[in-house]
């Protein structure tokens, strides 16, 4: 699985725009990318998943370039409940084995 | 049940006793996963259960650590001679094989203190 890399936390104000770069350099052919959102207390939440280019729900946006070497999670106007921990995961699309790492904290100020 | 659930929510226990945690996953998923996250830290993978395959035990950091499923049914954790540093919050979660991958289903963990 390939090994990704974030920062540890951000900090940010509500209504602002965030967005959460994951490098993940040694990526494989057959590797999807997928963000998870973690809040005090709870088991994390799926939040998206991509393979190149741009992918877009109700919650988030994820940006992956041409070369699929990072990833960026983009969260829309946060409010003080998008306050949690980010993971991104990389693994082929039907792996088994789900290795989250420590994630970003991301830290949403009135 | 509509989620993943995960029983005691709570335990706290002396050191050197046995636990054992459980997890009831959502119906109809193959799949299932156990983390520890310590405080303040990521999720360790620890077994993956798939349908009646032997299980992925690659994440148990010791022989104290063991975990059964039956069928595609409930699953239980067991920690042998707890030790401190087994305190941590224990995080089952459940897929279903055809779905995406990645698209963990999550119980709400169950809080080991070892004292």
């Amino acid at each position: 699985l390939a090994k990704t890399t974030q920062p540890i936390s951000m900090d940010s104000y509500e209504g602002q725009e965030v967005n959460i770069t994951c490098s993940h350099n040694n990526i494989a052919t057959n590797d999807y990318i997928t963000w998870y959102q973690q809040f005090p207390s709870q088991g994390p939440r799926f939040i998206i998943q991509g393979y190149k280019t741009k992918v877009t729900n109700e919650v988030a946006s994820l940006f992956i370039p041409a070369d699929r070497k990072s990833s960026t999670l983009s969260l829309p106007r946060v409010s003080l409940s998008d306050t949690a921990v980010y993971y991104c995961l990389v693994g082929e699309y039907n792996f088994n084995k789900f290795y989250f790492g420590s994630g970003t904290k991301l830290n949403v100020k009135p | 049940g509509a989620g993943v659930s995960q029983s005691p929510s709570n335990k706290v226990t002396e050191k050197g006793k046995d636990v054992e945690l459980r997890c009831d996953p959502i119906s109809g998923h193959t799949a299932l996963y156990w983390y520890r996250q310590r405080l303040g830290q990521g999720l360790e993978f620890l077994i993956y259960f798939q349908g009646n395959s032997a299980p992925d035990k690659s994440g148990l950091p010791s022989d104290r650590f063991s975990a059964e499923r039956t069928g595609e049914s409930v699953s239980t954790l067991t920690i042998q001679r707890t030790q401190q540093e087994d305190s941590a919050v224990y995080l089952c979660a459940s897929s279903h094989s055809r779905g995406p991958a990645g698209e963990l289903f999550f119980g709400e963990g169950s809080r080991l203190t070892v004292l």
